[in-house]
């Protein structure tokens, strides 16, 4: 299957950072591409969809001042959480969506686990 | 809205035991995944399917639309099956996913 990468995979810092995750596409081009946080023993929540080229589009009671995405280039998108508080603490995952002519499949990152001190 | 319900919640087997995981959802869709995540760890695509079955490897996924039921099969189970087994559905045109609250598989030697 294709292969989608995040970076950090770990990440702790002190409260008041921001703190960047980067998803890459490796051998697609994803023009859509999805950010997902997950709490302990809990289901993956979608927090928005980044679109390249184009704002990204939130879910609802996601703060788009808090989680900033951006979606540069067709293998790219980023994730910012500004001024982290121990309460963002979670793993985040990103997907990347590769179109087919049949069909499209959403590819999975390893995930990036977050801790803020 | 597009509920996806799994069962069972929680599952304990013994090594070389046939497993079964279900999952149910309320609405059409356009195709059904099975994920696998290991304990800390990331998501990996089991399967993605859309209508009948595949099979890969120990792993088999089966679906009726009609029905609006998803089966994940693993034959010959084996300690390192164990992670929790997660359904998700596509519906509609805007590419997001449903998830299932997914099912924790544990294999005993």
């Amino acid at each position: 299957g294709a292969v989608v990468s995040q970076h950090p995979s770990r990440v702790i810092c002190k409260s008041g950072t921001s703190v960047k995750i980067e998803c890459r596409s490796l051998d697609f081009q994803a023009t859509t591409m999805f950010w997902y946080r997950q709490f302990p023993k809990q289901s993956l929540m979608l927090m928005a969809t980044s679109n390249e080229g184009s704002k990204a589009t939130y879910e609802q009671g996601v703060e788009k001042d808090k989680f900033l995405i951006n979606h540069a280039s067709l293998t790219l998108s980023t994730l910012t959480v500004t001024s982290a508080h121990p309460e963002d603490s979670s793993f985040y995952i990103c997907s990347a969506l590769r179109r087919g002519v049949s069909y499209n499949e959403q590819f999975f990152g390893p995930g990036t686990r977050l801790t803020v001190l | 809205k597009n509920e996806v319900e799994q069962s069972p919640q929680n599952l304990t087997a013994q090594e070389g035991e046939f497993i079964t995981i279900n999952c149910s959802y309320s609405v059409g869709i356009s195709a059904l995944h099975w994920l696998q995540q290991h304990p800390g760890g990331g998501i990996v695509s089991l399967f993605m399917l859309s209508s009948g079955k595949k099979k890969h490897g120990r792993l088999i996924a089966t679906i009726n639309i009609q029905e609006k039921h998803s089966s994940l099969h693993i034959t010959a189970s084996h300690p390192r099956d164990s992670a929790v087994y997660i359904c998700a559905v596509l519906g509609g045109s805007n590419y997001k996913l449903t998830f299932g609250k997914g099912t924790l598989l544990t294999v005993n030697p």
